[in-house]
């Protein structure tokens, strides 16, 4: 049983435009996300975070949203450039860490020109 | 400051064998946590140390251990390894328990 869940495994998006990521998730213990990137060969790299407390967080080009009664949350890139492409990962965490974290299994990100 | 350091990059070892990988963390990070990635499982946690104590564990059998060091840095040992034990050991710290920063990894394949 998926607890995270990343419905999309892949999504193409032209350069300049708007990149648009999506993450469920079924545990309501979880009070934590994160978004992680993931080019092939490397460790994911930490890119944003949210607490459940808030509904959104933004960081440059990145917003992460939380909907907490929809269990869902979303990623977004504007304006995606080529260097985003890679395989993005949605994770979540539970009050105090008591299960460390637990990942989607990602959406490859295609930034065409 | 350097990242997350973990040694080797590469291995490969036979079956029944054991295998010990090494992570360093970021300078004053704590807490170090191990996670395995294969195509058909993902990215699953295996178990999260601080101050030398395991603070938690995934859903691993008994063959997969780790310890930490006074200095936080981290050993994994998987023993009697198995052809499924194929993947990508990832390691992280983190100073907070929620951000957790990673390495890039040893691949570790078993034949």
């Amino acid at each position: 049983d998926q607890q995270v869940k990343q419905n999309s495994p892949s999504l193409s998006v032209q350069e300049g435009r708007i990149s648009i990521l999506n993450c469920d998730y079924t545990n309501s213990m979880f009070d934590y996300f994160l978004w992680y990137k993931k080019y092939p060969a490397e460790g994911p790299t930490f890119l944003i975070s949210i607490s459940s407390i808030k509904d959104k967080n933004e960081d440059g080009r990145f917003t992460v949203f939380l909907n907490k009664s929809a269990k869902h949350l979303s990623l977004h890139i504007v304006p995606s450039q080529p260097g985003d492409s890679a395989v993005y990962f949605c994770a979540a965490r539970s009050g105090g860490g008591a299960d460390g974290l637990t990942f989607g299994k990602g959406t490859h990100l295609i930034i065409q020109p | 400051k350097a990242g997350v350091t973990q040694t080797p990059r590469y291995l490969i070892k036979t079956r029944g064998q054991q295998v010990t990988l090494s992570c360093s963390p970021i300078s004053g990070h704590r807490s170090v946590s191990w996670y395995q990635q294969t195509p058909g499982q993902g990215l699953q946690f295996l178990f999260e140390y601080f101050s030398e104590t395991q603070r938690n564990k995934g859903n691993f059998p008994g063959r997969f251990s780790g310890r930490q060091f006074s200095n936080s840095r981290s050993e994994m040992n998987v023993s009697t390894l198995e052809l499924g034990d194929s993947a990508l050991y990832l390691c992280a710290s983190s100073l907070s328990f929620y951000e957790q920063y990673f390495g890039p990894g040893t691949r570790l394949t078993v034949t």
